[in-house]
């Protein structure tokens, strides 16, 4: 079975602009999370979102956003884009009954210039 | 969430047991303790998870005392392709309805031929 999948892989942005990546989870997974990850911070949990309903969120700015559809496709949004932003964002999808593990998708590498 | 401790680094040689510790004094009495590895540019794959005592797979073995404060990954006869990062999280992910991954700085495996 098909693996989550993230797109686009890669992405160069300027200052200022606003940028929207996008996960497909694993059929039949509702749970889809994000996460940020840079050299300084290393993992840190962004958001997780379950039935097209955001359950919490991370210690992030409000320029970070998220939705997810009836599919449980995910999309995370950051808008105002920061040299700071430039990192790894990877999303995990899940079953979500008690830990049960989370698939993580080769992520998204987004570079803000 | 329990805080971890993990050896920032470790060097090993093709063909040895590699075993990483893990200190998790706080560890709460529903917490389950995971690893995760990661490689250069993707994210984190899901190794092993148990609660007490032994687990195996087929790709390692975890150990874990009684008191549960710390827990030891067993990688048998590792490879170069197991040159990773390897994140300890203990948890119970869903304690508060929703999930949360908390990554500490990992440790980061070499090994050489």
């Amino acid at each position: 079975k098909a693996g989550v999948t993230q797109t686009p892989r890669y992405l160069i942005k300027t200052r200022g602009q606003q940028v929207t990546l996008s996960c497909s989870p694993i059929s039949g997974h509702r749970s889809v999370s994000w996460y940020q990850q840079t050299p300084g911070q290393g993992l840190q949990f962004l958001f997780e979102y379950f039935s097209e309903t955001q359950r919490n969120k991370g210690n992030f700015p409000g320029r970070f956003s998220g939705r997810q559809f009836s599919n449980s496709r995910s999309e995370m949004n950051v808008s105002t884009l920061e040299l700071g932003d430039s990192a790894l964002y990877l999303c995990a999808s899940s079953l979500r009954t008690t830990n049960t593990e989370a698939f993580f998708g080769q992520g998204t590498r987004l570079t803000v210039v | 969430l329990a805080k971890t401790t993990q050896p920032i680094s470790m060097d090993s040689y093709e063909g040895q047991e590699v075993n990483i510790t893990c200190s998790h004094n706080n560890i709460a009495t529903n917490d389950y303790i995971t690893w995760y590895q990661q490689f250069p540019s993707q994210g984190p794959r899901f190794i092993i998870q148990g609660y007490k005592t032994k687990v195996t797979n087929e790709v390692a073995s975890l150990f874990i005392p009684a008191d549960r404060k710390s827990s030891t990954l067993s990688l048998p006869r590792v490879s170069l392709s197991d040159t990773a990062v390897y994140y300890c999280l203990v948890g119970d992910v869903w304690d508060t309805g929703f999930q949360k991954l908390v990554f500490g700085t990992g440790t980061r495996l070499l090994v050489s031929p």
